[in-house]
């Protein structure tokens, strides 16, 4: 099984709402991202989490936040978000540290309106 | 990481080989060059990496430059399920570098 899945495939809400999205592997990976795609655009990185503890935070505002329960399973809630918060969210994983592939989800699409 | 340039979009027939090149010539003697695509809609996938030697899977070749500052994706037969966003991508072997950028892409079309 090589497959990140991701829910939900899209979320509409407005922005005094509270939603989590939700990413989760079973290949064993240690490493998991989430991953911050505008239209027309790459995607950016936002977090990693490495063994269950977070390594990167590319200066993301404490809208999102994080959380990574055991190693196959990757959350991001978020609280108080703007319009321009709308995208797509990409999760991924991969084995480990290091230039390990990363396998990625389909996305959440998120609209907040 | 190194930087990356890549064009903006090519097209590419049915059948034939797509090669998309892709210049770092910044790149650094512990740098990898990985390729990933995304197809509409869907998330990234890894296709290939190689550091110096040329790099051949099931779905691509990779040619790398001798001096390593460019390298070449090779998509041999291009299929229509080819057409997607082609990214190059540097990254450096350094103990837990779980870092990954990308750049702007170049968008392929194939076309029957």
């Amino acid at each position: 099984d090589t497959e990140v899945t991701q829910t939900p495939k899209h979320l509409v809400m407005g922005m005094t709402n509270k939603k989590s999205l939700k990413c989760e592997q079973h290949m064993g990976h240690r490493a998991m991202y989430w991953y911050k795609q505008k239209a027309k655009k790459p995607p950016e990185l936002m977090f990693v989490y490495s063994y269950e503890k977070l390594s990167i935070n590319e200066s993301v505002p404490s809208r999102f936040s994080p959380e990574c329960p055991n190693s196959s399973l990757l959350n991001l809630h978020l609280h108080a978000l703007q319009p321009e918060d709308s995208a797509l969210y990409l999760c991924a994983s991969s084995q480990g540290v290091g230039l390990y592939e990363q396998y990625f989800g389909p996305g959440t699409r998120l609209t907040v309106t | 990481d190194a930087k990356t340039t890549q064009p903006t979009s090519m097209d590419c027939a049915e059948g034939r080989a797509a090669n998309l090149p892709c210049n770092h010539s910044t790149i650094s003697g512990n740098e990898y060059v990985y390729w990933y695509r995304q197809i509409h809609s869907q998330g990234p996938q890894y296709i290939i990496h190689g550091l110096k030697n040329n790099e051949t899977n099931e779905m691509a070749s990779l040619i790398i430059t001798e001096d390593r500052k460019s390298s070449t994706l090779i998509l041999p037969h291009a299929t229509l399920r080819d057409t997607a966003v082609y990214y190059c991508i540097v990254r450096a072997d350094l103990y837990n570098n779980n870092d990954m950028r990308f750049g702007a892409g170049t968008r392929l079309t194939v076309k029957p």
